[in-house]
């Protein structure tokens, strides 16, 4: 089945304690793209990457980083997280910013 | 950048109605301008989409419009049915940008 994976589903951390949340892909796509969803804000991009190795801040990047060294793989990272990083994460890929998106399931995160 | 406006943020309609949901944009390069519901608890799904060579376009109960010159495209659910309720997110992106812009959403509620 044609999906994007996102791990945890739920996390609860605390405040500056770095944390991993990951996102793979099964259907050989070029460009993946993390969101956040916020209520009243709609969805936000934070980082988007065009293919391995090449990745770009979108419009909220600020206390998150990426990484792609896999095709499949697109990993985010908060390195220290606050407070108001607690939000709910989408990963999302597609063959090209083009063409219809395919969402992960969402992660939410909770930083005490 | 792009900017993507959508109205209305929510929606009331009875069982069998028709729903139109409206989004304007800002550039007029955007050529791309998909539609995705997101249901509760569940990453945004793609369930149409329309390029600017194109004026309408339908699929079941699902049409989407393009007004170029107006800069602005339309969602329209006919016969709506409770599974219907969900949000609904517009988007935009123009030749060449690497990013797809996202209305704020609209909740529609369809009441048996």
């Amino acid at each position: 089945e044609a999906q994007v994976t996102q791990n945890p589903r739920y996390l609860i951390t605390v405040t500056g304690k770095k944390l991993t949340v990951t996102c793979s892909q099964n259907m050989n796509h070029e460009y993946m793209s993390w969101y956040r969803q916020d209520p009243g804000l709609g969805l936000r991009q934070i980082y988007y990457s065009m293919n391995v190795e090449v990745t770009d801040k979108g419009d909220v990047p600020e206390g998150y980083k990426v990484s792609r060294k896999e095709k499949r793989n697109f990993p985010l990272i908060l390195e220290s997280p606050s407070p108001n990083q607690t939000s709910l994460y989408f990963c999302a890929s597609s063959r090209t910013v083009n063409y219809g998106y395919t969402f992960g399931s969402g992660t939410r995160l909770t930083v005490v | 950048g792009e900017n993507v406006e959508q109205h209305p943020s929510t929606l009331s309609v009875q069982e069998g109605d028709s729903a139109v949901i409206k989004c304007t944009y800002s550039d007029s390069a955007s050529n791309y301008f998909p539609w995705y519901k997101q249901e509760l608890g569940k990453g945004p799904q793609l369930i149409i989409d329309i390029r600017s060579n194109v004026g309408e376009k339908k699929d079941q109960r699902i049409a989407v419009t393009l007004n170029k010159t107006a800069k602005h495209f339309s969602l329209h659910i006919t016969e709506t049915q409770p599974e219907d309720s969900a949000v609904y997110f517009c988007a935009a992106t123009p030749q060449g940008y690497s990013t797809l812009t996202f209305g704020k959403g609209t909740m529609l509620l369809v009441s048996p």
